[in-house]
C-alpha cells in the first residue's frame, strides 16, 4: 500500500518570510498529525485532526502556525512568519481510527531550515 | 500528562553481540507502550508495541521489547545485533482513551560495528 507522502522534502527559507508542507496520508486513515522534530529531539506533537475536525492543535503556536484538512484527507501546514527555532524537520504520520492502542504509520519528513 | 525518558543518548555494540535500549515512561493509569525506528533521511518506522498481556512483546527485524510496570520500564532488546540495525531508536507512551497524545521520548542513536 502507498505510504504517507509529504513535500516538499527540503525548504529553505529566510526568517519572516512564509512556508507551507503538504501531506496526504494513507488512504482510509482518519486520523492524520503533525508532528515538530528539532534535532536532538523526539517528534513533538502539533496539531492532529480526525476526518476534517481539530482534535488537539493545544501545542501549535498559533500566532505563527497554522493547518488545514479540509475535505478529511490530505492536510497543509503552514508557518508565517518563519523564525529561527522553527528550523526542524515536520512529520506528518496517519493512523486509522486515531485509537490510542493504534500504531502510527509517518511520512519521509519536510526538512526546514530558517535563516 | 504521560512523558518518556530514554536515559542513553548513545549506545554502541559490536556485531553479533546483544542489545538493549533502555526506556522509562510515567503516565496515569495503564500505558500503551511503542518503539520506533529513523534511519537517515527517513520518516520513523513502527517496532512494536505493547497493549496488554505478556509482558514479552516481538516486533519487527528479531527486536523485542519487555513491559515492567513495577520499574515502569519498556527496554528495546535484540539478542544479535546486525551493523544495518544502526540508527535512531524512539520509545513512545499514550495514555489510554481515544485521541490522546503520543509522547516520545529523545530518541537513542544506536550503532554496530563490525
Amino acid at each position: 500500500e502507498a505510504g504517507v507522502a509529504q513535500s516538499p522534502r527540503y525548504k529553505i527559507i529566510e526568517k519572516r518570510q512564509s512556508v507551507a508542507f503538504w501531506c496526504n496520508p494513507i488512504s482510509g486513515h482518519a486520523t492524520l498529525y503533525w508532528y515538530q522534530q528539532i534535532l536532538g529531539q523526539g517528534p513533538k506533537l502539533l496539531i492532529q485532526f480526525q476526518n476534517n475536525g481539530v482534535v488537539d492543535d493545544s501545542q501549535l503556536p498559533k500566532d505563527r502556525f497554522s493547518a488545514e484538512r479540509l475535505k478529511g484527507v490530505d492536510s497543509t501546514l503552514k508557518i508565517q512568519p518563519a523564525k529561527l527555532e522553527d528550523s526542524a524537520v515536520y512529520l506528518c504520520a496517519s493512523s486509522f481510527q486515531g485509537a490510542s492502542n493504534e500504531k502510527l504509520f509517518f511520512g519521509s519528513g519536510t526538512q526546514l531550515s530558517v535563516l | 500528562a504521560q512523558s518518556v525518558a530514554q536515559p542513553e543518548d548513545q549506545v554502541n555494540v559490536a556485531e553479533g553481540n546483544p542489545l538493549t535500549v533502555k526506556c522509562t515512561y510515567s503516565v496515569s493509569g495503564n500505558p500503551y507502550l511503542f518503539w520506533y525506528v529513523q534511519y537517515p533521511n527517513r520518516g520513523l518506522q513502527f517496532l512494536l508495541k505493547y497493549i496488554t498481556g505478556d509482558n514479552l512483546v516481538k516486533g519487527s527485524y528479531g527486536f523485542e521489547a519487555e513491559f515492567n510496570k513495577s520499574q515502569t520500564s519498556f527496554h528495546l532488546k535484540k539478542p544479535s545485533a546486525l551493523v544495518s540495525d544502526s540508527a535512531l531508536y524512539f520509545c513512545a507512551v499514550r495514555a489510554l482513551g481515544n485521541n490522546n497524545d503520543m509522547r516520545f521520548g529523545a530518541g537513542t542513536r544506536l550503532t554496530v560495528k563490525p
